[in-house]
């Protein structure tokens, strides 16, 4: 069974850091590209990012809110995607969700698997 | 970047009824790179069509979805109790990959 575990979130000040991490199991987590997707409280969904495979290169592709800001990588040996969230901000509140992604060829990413989020709040 | 806009904003029905749900695009999404998600409350999303009319595993067949360029449609011919949830559109016609603000479907 696909499995993906969201952990790390929590309560911070603006302008500090946090890592949260997705855990994987039940599938061969090397061979899929992985995204973050956020929701703020009662509002709509949106893709922050996402690192494709090591064998594509493990290269990654932020939106234009979060780009130099956050930071996904991978650590294949252990199946865990990471979102290091730096910088953060009052509007970063959100639930993070890691994704598993899928694609017909390219990058061009639809999301099959979904972790049960977990919850950032920014706020001083 | 490709704004998708879902109406209606919230859709009325009873149980059995047909829903119908539209995603329009700001640009045309070539290859029909369009899929449809369902969110229960306190729940994540949950993959129903990719490629503008393919069920994901597992999703039974009163879902299907249809359209194309700017227009996509999700259709729920009988709907169960169960089917009352929120429905997301995404284009991943290319980063950044966008999502419509959703369409809540109430009893």
């Amino acid at each position: 069974e696909v499995q993906l575990v969201d952990s790390g979130g929590g309560l911070v000040q603006p302008g500090r850091s946090l890592r949260l991490s997705c855990t994987t199991s039940g599938f061969t987590f090397r061979h899929y590209a992985m995204s973050w997707v956020r929701q703020a409280p009662g509002k709509g969904l949106e893709w922050i990012g996402y690192i494709t495979s090591t064998t594509y290169g493990a290269t990654t592709q932020y939106a234009a809110s979060v780009k130099g800001r956050f930071t996904i990588s991978r650590d294949d040996s252990k199946n865990i995607s990471y979102l290091q969230m730096d910088s953060l901000k009052t509007e970063d509140t959100a639930v993070y969700y890691c994704t598993r992604n899928l694609s017909p060829g390219g990058n061009y990413y639809y999301f099959d698997y979904w972790g049960q989020g977990t919850l950032v709040t920014v706020s001083s | 970047e490709i704004v998708l806009t879902q109406s209606p904003g919230t859709l009325s029905l009873s149980p059995g009824e047909r829903a119908t749900l539209s995603c329009r695009a700001s640009q045309s999404v070539t290859s029909r790179f369009l899929a449809w998600y369902q969110q229960r409350p306190g729940q994540p999303p949950r993959l129903l069509i990719y490629a503008a009319s393919s069920r994901a595993t597992g999703i039974p067949d009163r879902f299907s979805g249809s359209g194309s360029e700017t227009d996509f449609t999700l259709t729920i011919s009988r709907l169960e109790p169960e089917d009352f949830a929120v429905y997301f559109c995404q284009q991943y016609d290319g980063s950044p990959y966008t999502f419509g603000q959703g369409t809540r479907l109430e009893i």
